[in-house]
């Protein structure tokens, strides 16, 4: 099956600064990786996703990048708001796990003001 | 529209008990989720429906575990016999077609606290 790994575990950045999340996978086969944000006793919410066929994608402040050979992906949030601080997930899934998504065990982001 | 939603938010049980949590998935939406969240820890898969089958139950961790689900709508997760492990956020997500590529939405969850 598959394995998400996530690094950090835990990051400090300071307010404006650009904070970096890496995942890593272990099955050639995945090919959706979505990246949710948890803030402390809210649900998970999707925040941006990329697929296979795809390197980078982009949405303001977040962007995400995919390098299919090494088999990671990472999460780039650039001009860090305190609003910004929460828990970051990573998640591999692919159809060939039917519906399974595989979760990085997060990571969580504190964006001191 | 409205979102996925989970009753009951709170639950706190007596060790040995029963509990049942439900889920109620967005309309329409025809796969539907189960995950585990101890407290400052990550996701941990449980057990995933297409339509009312399972065709994933491989993370469920015993066979206190067992879910069900009313065609393509509402999903009960009991859990029997509740120990202190068990004590964590129980979500549920939701998502509108079969396949890995799909946005998962999730529900606020059920906090279980076992005694």
């Amino acid at each position: 099956g598959e394995n998400v790994e996530q690094h950090p575990s835990t990051l400090s950045v300071q307010e404006g600064d650009s904070a970096v999340i890496k995942c890593t996978y272990s099955d050639s086969a995945s090919n959706y990786f979505p990246w949710y944000k948890q803030e402390l006793g809210k649900r998970p919410q999707l925040i941006i996703d990329i697929r296979s066929n795809v390197g980078e994608k982009k949405d303001q402040r977040i962007a995400v990048t995919l390098n299919k050979t090494a088999k990671h992906f990472s999460l780039h949030i650039t001009e860090t708001q305190p609003e910004d601080s929460a828990v970051y997930f990573c998640a591999a899934a692919a159809r060939a796990y039917g519906n399974q998504f595989y979760f990085g065990t997060g990571t969580s982001l504190t964006v001191i003001p | 529209g409205a979102g996925v939603s989970q009753s009951p938010s709170n639950k706190v049980t007596e060790k040995g008990k029963d509990v049942e949590l439900r889920c109620d998935p967005i309309s329409g939406h025809t796969a539907l989720y189960w995950y585990r969240q101890r407290l400052g820890q990550g996701l941990e898969f449980l057990i995933y429906f297409q339509g009312n089958s399972a065709p994933d139950k491989s993370g469920l961790p015993s066979d206190r575990f067992s879910a069900e689900r009313t065609g393509e709508s509402v999903s009960t997760l009991t859990i029997q016999r509740t120990q202190q492990e068990d004590s964590a956020v129980y979500l549920c997500a939701s998502s509108l077609v079969s396949g890995g590529e799909n946005t998962q939405y999730f529900g606020p969850g059920t906090r279980l606290t076992v005694l």
